[in-house]
């Protein structure tokens, strides 16, 4: 089974506006990565979130975790039509390196 | 670096053929992935290596599916006799361990798209 969902399935937006997925898993973890996957591509990582952090910046990318919730959000401020792609969230359970992800969320910026 | 390698990008076979996928992971990396991803299943991970070594190979469907890697900069998939059902985008990725980074981060390669008829 999967343990990171995200939700939505799909999002769209026009461009300017800001993104907003969610992931939820079920077992505790050390991390949690988002990938981003263009059409045709391999996935590419984004960023990475700690068990211990609560929340991470990186350029128009903002990623919160809870623990207590057993989830994670991806913020995409201010999106670009080069935004559109599938986002992955990916966990990673205590003491393991091997990751599992979830089925992504598709997202379409609209020029 | 020229990022995780995969041939081919394509492959079109008929049922009952052997495919061969291959890999080629960054230099340096001690950890190789195979994923296949289809719309109904996502991304699944099907095998992976540790310097060389296979240590789970649970996610591999069945006995038609085998993986080796020969030494740190190849690894090939092969599936025998290959079936419709098959037909899906087949990743390779690799991971290592880096000064104030993390073993945790998987680069992937392009995937190699495969139908079977």
């Amino acid at each position: 089974s999967q343990q990171g969902e995200e939700d939505p399935q799909a999002l769209s937006i026009q461009e300017g506006e800001n993104a907003t997925m969610n992931c939820s898993y079920k077992t505790s973890i050390n991390n949690l990565q988002w990938y981003r996957q263009n059409s045709g591509r391999g996935l590419v990582h984004l960023i990475l979130i700690r068990s211990n952090e609560r929340e991470k910046h990186s350029g128009r990318l903002r990623v919160t975790l809870d623990t207590s919730k057993k989830s994670s959000s991806l913020l995409i401020t201010a999106s670009r039509a080069a935004d559109t792609a599938s986002y992955f969230c990916a966990t990673f359970p205590r003491g393991s390196y091997i990751p599992t992800f979830g089925r992504g969320t598709s997202l379409i910026v609209h020029p | 670096d020229a990022g995780v390698i995969q041939s081919p990008r394509h492959e079109v076979t008929e049922m009952g053929q052997e495919v061969t996928l291959r890999c080629k992971p960054i230099s340096g990396h001690d950890y190789l992935f195979w994923y296949r991803q289809t719309m109904m299943r996502g991304l699944e991970l099907l095998i992976y290596f540790n310097n060389n070594v296979p240590i789970d190979d649970s996610g591999m469907p069945e006995d038609r599916f085998s993986a080796k890697m020969p030494n740190a900069s190849f690894s090939t998939l092969k599936i025998q006799p290959s079936e419709p059902r098959d037909s899906a985008v087949y990743f390779c990725a690799s991971s290592f361990v880096r000064t104030g980074g993390s073993r945790e981060t998987q680069y992937f390669g392009p995937g190699t798209r495969l139908l079977v008829l």
